[in-house]
């Protein structure tokens, strides 16, 4: 069974880069597109972007001027930078792997609190 | 973009009863050259991911027991619990994947009445 796990540093600076890895076990990134998503305090869900194996990427238009997803087959993993961060960015962190011939998402991480402060 | 509304926000329901959880789009998700509604449903519990439970409006993932069911076609859909369990409490989140920005509902709370 694939397992998604999520890391990086909880406390980012206003105006600094959000920097997250995503780890993917149990399977390998290939066939597969791979999403990040977030879900903001007491809020809803955001669909951020995804990424394919090859490397081919579709960002949120929302975030397209900050975000940038990347992957790693060899190390098989992920990564998300998202730049010029403000409290607004405050919220769980998840990746998660797109099902097949959709654009759901059927395994996801724990997701990672990442707090926007000075 | 598509903007998805879930209603009620939040709802109780008693043990065995039927629940029932209403998501519209703003406009239709239902692609004409093959006859799908680019739709799911997701359950997420208190500390935990959301769970994909419905794809294609009423496709059930694997796995998920079939008291749940989805229902309804191009900006009208419908989650039904046939019969609420206890472990059914949590936040049920309609998708649209029609257009880019896959946008979420805004979510409704169910609880045990």
């Amino acid at each position: 069974q694939v397992q998604l796990q999520e890391s990086g540093p909880g406390l980012v600076k206003p105006s600094e880069t959000l920097s997250l890895t995503c780890s993917v076990s149990g399977g390998s990134l290939s066939g597969y597109y791979w999403s990040w998503i977030r879900q903001l305090p007491g809020k809803g869900l955001e669909w951020i972007g995804y990424i394919y194996y090859s490397g081919d990427t579709n960002y949120n238009p929302s975030l397209l001027s900050r975000v940038s997803i990347s992957v790693d087959t060899s190390e098989n993993h992920i990564s998300l930078k998202l730049t010029s961060v403000t409290a607004a960015d405050t919220a769980v962190y998840y990746c998660a792997r797109v099902k097949e011939y959709t654009t759901t998402f059927d395994f996801w991480g724990q997701g990672t609190l990442v707090t926007v402060s000075s | 973009d598509i903007v998805m509304t879930q209603s009620p926000d939040s709802l109780a329901v008693s043990l065995g009863e039927r629940a029932t959880v209403n998501c519209k789009s703003s406009q239709s998700v239902l692609y004409s050259s093959n006859n799908k509604n680019y739709l799911a449903w997701y359950q997420q519990k208190p500390g935990q991911p959301p769970k994909l439970l419905i794809y294609w409006a009423s496709t059930r993932e694997s796995g998920v027991p079939d008291r749940f069911s989805g229902s309804g076609s191009g900006t009208d859909f419908t989650l039904t619990i046939s019969s609420l369990q206890a472990e059914d409490v949590a936040i049920y989140y309609c998708q649209q994947y029609f257009t880019t920005s896959y946008n979420f509902g805004q979510g409704t709370k169910l609880e045990i009445k």
